[in-house]
């Protein structure tokens, strides 16, 4: 089972400032099987990066994945008051299927 | 509108069981792979079971392997999880999440329903 670390656990920012969250495998991932999902509080996750670096349909430009192998990176570039969330990623790469523990980004 | 919505949640005994269901809508649900996903409150998501397009093939998370079964019926636009032996430990809310293929970009769950409660309790 491929093992996703998120680091940090909790990110403290202000709006308007850049939020760099991560995600490390246990072994080596295929960039193609690699997502992110934001979930708000009392909401279903919702998709923002599939494939590493591509956006899902409305999602904002501010938001940006990248990295490979074993190191993924999501990074928002200014945050806006409705990206404070919480923030997991995911791959599809082997089975079963493994999240990260989420990343939970509050305002400072 | 592409939609997903669970049902069947509630409180049952631990020893019991429970179906869950998922509603499709908007989209050609006989297309695509489906999961389930679950959270236990105050905690992340995980993945439970998903199932091919035809229900030919089936694949769980190690730990619920035997308990749960997940199952589909495309004339009814349904993705189904049967739910037995239930532990305190299956509380979590469900959620059921389509998978969709961006070409060479891979897998990702594009669509989510709004989950469904589950309580194992005395």
């Amino acid at each position: 089972e491929i093992v996703l670390t998120q680091s940090p656990g909790t990110l403290s920012l202000s709006p308007g400032e850049r939020a760099t969250l991560s995600c490390r495998a246990s072994q080596s991932v295929s960039s193609s099987q690699l997502a992110w999902y934001q979930q708000k509080r009392g909401q279903a996750p919702r998709l923002l990066i599939y494939g590493a670096s591509s956006r899902a349909t409305g999602i904002p430009d501010r938001f940006s994945g990248s990295g490979s192998g074993t190191d993924f990176t999501l990074t928002i570039s200014r945050l806006e008051p409705e990206d404070f969330a919480v923030y997991y990623c995911q791959q599809y790469d082997n089975s079963p299927i493994t999240f990260g523990q989420g990343t939970r980004l509050e305002i400072k | 509108e592409v939609q997903l919505v669970e049902s069947g949640g509630g409180l049952v005994l631990p020893g019991g069981s429970l179906r869950l269901s998922c509603a499709a809508s908007g989209f050609t649900f006989s297309s695509y792979w489906m999961n389930w996903v679950r959270q236990a409150p105050g905690k992340g998501l995980e993945w439970v079971a998903n199932i091919k397009e035809d229900g030919s093939e089936q694949y769980y998370v190690g730990s619920l392997r035997g308990r749960f079964t997940v199952s589909r019926d495309n004339a009814k636009n349904s993705l189904y999880l049967q739910m037995n032996s239930l532990r305190a430990e299956d509380t979590a809310v469900y959620y059921c999440a389509r998978t969709n293929y961006f070409d060479s970009s891979g897998y990702a769950f594009d669509i989510w329903g709004q989950g469904t409660m589950v309580t194992v309790s005395s």
